[in-house]
This record gives C-alpha cells, sequence and structure tokens, in this order.
C-alpha cells in the first residue's frame, strides 16, 4: 500500500529536548516537504527537498533541521524546542506534477 | 515571493452547488491543486491544473485561468460528508498552500 508514515502520531515535551519526528514514504518519490498546521494559518511550510542530499528552506525554517540521506527518509529535527513550536505537522511526498500525500500528522506540545 | 489568498469560510446547503475561488501571486508557475482535509485528518489530494480550463472528476471540478492567476473548486450536489476545510496550492520549485476555506454545509 502507498503510503507516508510518521511517527510519533502525539508528542509532549519540555523546553530545550531536542526531538526527532520520522517521516518515511514507500512511493519511490523524489520530493518530500514538511509542514506546520496551526489554526488560521493554514499549512506552511518548513522544509521541502527535491531529492537525496538536496534540501531547502520553506517560508518558516527557524528552529527546525531536516536531512535526505536516503530517498525513503526525511526527518524533521528540533534541536531546542520551543513553545512557540507546538503544532501539527504534517510530512507529505509526491512528484511535482501530481498529487502529494500525506502523512497522518504529529501533533506536538512544548511545555 | 508567492502567496495564495482563499476565502476562509462558505456556507452552502446540502445538495446545492458551491464555489471556492482562489487567487495567487508567483513569479515563477508551474501548477495549482486543490486538497481537502477533514477535522483531524490529513489533506488529501483533489485536482490538479496544469493548463487553462476545467477539469472535472465526479462531483468536484476544478478550472484555472493562468492570465488571471485565479483558479476554483466547484462542488456539485453537496453531501453534509463535504464539510470540510478546502485548501488550494500552488507549484513553482516547491508546493505552497493558501490558508484553507471552511466549508460549512446545512441541511
Amino acid at each position: 500500500e502507498a503510503q507516508v508514515t510518521q511517527n510519533p502520531r502525539y508528542l509532549i515535551t519540555v523546553t530545550g529536548k531536542k526531538l526527532t519526528v520520522t517521516c518515511s514514504q514507500n512511493m519511490n518519490h523524489e520530493y518530500m516537504s514538511w509542514y506546520r498546521q496551526d489554526p488560521g494559518l493554514g499549512l506552511r511550510q518548513i522544509y521541502y527537498s527535491m531529492n537525496v542530499e538536496v534540501t531547502d528552506k520553506g517560508d518558516v525554517p527557524e528552529g527546525y533541521k531536516v536531512s535526505r540521506k536516503e530517498k525513503r527518509n526525511f526527518p524533521l529535527i528540533l534541536e531546542s524546542p520551543s513553545p512557540n513550536q507546538t503544532s501539527l505537522y504534517f510530512c507529505a511526498s509526491g512528484e511535482m506534477d501530481e498529487k502529494l500525500f500525506f502523512g497522518s500528522g504529529t501533533q506536538l506540545s512544548v511545555l | 515571493g508567492q502567496s495564495l489568498e482563499q476565502p476562509s469560510e462558505v456556507t452552502a446547503v446540502e445538495g446545492a452547488i458551491v464555489q471556492i475561488n482562489c487567487t495567487y501571486q508567483t513569479s515563477g508557475f508551474y501548477g495549482l491543486s486543490w486538497y481537502q482535509q477533514h477535522d483531524g485528518g490529513a489533506p488529501t489530494f483533489l485536482s490538479y491544473n496544469a493548463l487553462d480550463g476545467l477539469e472535472e472528476t465526479g462531483r468536484f471540478s476544478s478550472f484555472l485561468s493562468r492570465s488571471d492567476s485565479y483558479g476554483y473548486l466547484l462542488l456539485q450536489e453537496l453531501q453534509m460528508k463535504d464539510s470540510a476545510s478546502y485548501f488550494c496550492a500552488l507549484r513553482d520549485d516547491k508546493i505552497i498552500f493558501g490558508k484553507g476555506t471552511r466549508l460549512h454545509i446545512l441541511p
């Protein structure tokens, strides 16, 4: 089954404690991206990747890191989380001329 | 930079037709997509327009006018299950989303 697997589904952490949200796709897509969703602000792009070892900043990259060492994986890293990073996060993958597939989302709370 | 504008909310009656508009600004353009998101769920793809004109997929249609930097999503024969948020998305060298339109359907 074609899917984007994102973990964990829910995460509660404290300020400053490094965390990683994993994202994996089984469709051999070149394009992958991370979005955060906040009420009234829609889906804002954090980082995206056009292929292995190729990543670029989206609209809200501050406080986040990503890596693309393999085509299937695109983890999102928060080195020192802060409360303003409390949000719903989505990973997505796709071919640029076709649809994006989204993971189930990660609800992150930073206390 | 790029930007997309769409209404924050739209209300329609079950069985009716509703149109959700999207205008955009970008320096480069490859296509406009539409996504549906139910509460608590992930966005799911509805349609993609790369060229001017109307694309039809069942009860849903999407229209694009590149000269007007404008597109819309048309939902026909509305059902209660269509109550959701709808996002237009712009593809240039990356894919960015509008803020979404919340569709309320009255019985």
